[in-house]
């Protein structure tokens, strides 16, 4: 069980938009910045959002990042059958001196 | 190219012990801390271990501490995952990823390697 929650999966429609939740604790959402991550079938990992709200040169402003207090949410707008992946919320925590990653949310576009 | 490439990787028995390498290319490696994560078939990512740029500083999941050991020849642009007293619970594949952020507060992980996969059977 991660120490981060993020739901199984959450699914919409091409062209709608979709929020992925990631729910931590005061030692590592609440003190600490947010990265997110899409993983596409049979791939590595992506770096998707860092520093809770930012995205790395070619990531389309579809994509967002939010924090308040001690959750996170990424938002993905305009969905694409392409958006098809698992993500993935990653933090530090500062009590257990851990990298942490959340359990991953699995999206379909429908 | 900038890119990581993982290796050394395969089927090994419980108890024994193997060596992970990924060799980076196209950015200064020595500039960067880096990360092992891996991923179990079907699972999510879970972080392995973390070393600092010049290799000062190490940090390790509970789950391989004192088996797994991460060190880096940044002569040779080359970071290394020693594991001994492999576990079934092991199996997985493994990635390497440079470690951006001035500490722990602002890590996040931007280049990723293919990963290789490791698998601890009899």
């Amino acid at each position: 069980q991660s120490v981060l929650t993020q739901p199984p999966s959450v699914s919409a429609a091409p062209g709608q938009k979709v929020t992925i939740s990631c729910s931590g604790s005061s030692s590592n959402i609440g003190i600490n910045y947010v990265s997110w991550y899409q993983q596409l079938p049979g791939t590595a990992p992506k770096l998707l959002i860092y520093e809770n709200n930012k995205r790395p040169s070619g990531i389309p402003d579809r994509f967002s990042g939010s924090k308040s207090g001690t959750s996170a949410t990424l938002g993905i707008t305009g969905l694409q059958t392409g958006d098809e992946a698992d993500y993935y919320c990653g933090t530090w925590d500062t009590s257990l001196s851990v990298v942490i990653f959340g359990g991953g949310t699995k999206l379909t576009v429908l | 190219q900038v890119q990581l490439v993982e290796s050394g990787g395969g089927v090994v028995q419980p108890g024994r012990s193997l060596r992970l390498s990924c060799a980076a290319s196209g950015f200064t490696f020595s500039s960067y801390g880096m990360i092992w994560v891996r991923q179990a078939p079907g699972k999510g990512l879970e972080w392995v271990a973390i070393i600092w740029y010049d290799g000062s500083n190490k940090y390790y999941a509970e789950s391989v501490k004192g088996r797994f050991t991460i060190s880096r020849d940044n002569s040779k642009n080359t970071l290394y995952l020693q594991m001994n007293s492999l576990r079934a619970e092991d199996t997985a594949i493994y990635y390497c990823a440079t470690v951006r952020g001035p500490n722990g507060s602002y890590w996040y992980f931007d280049l990723w390697g293919r990963g290789t996969l490791v698998t601890v059977s009899s």
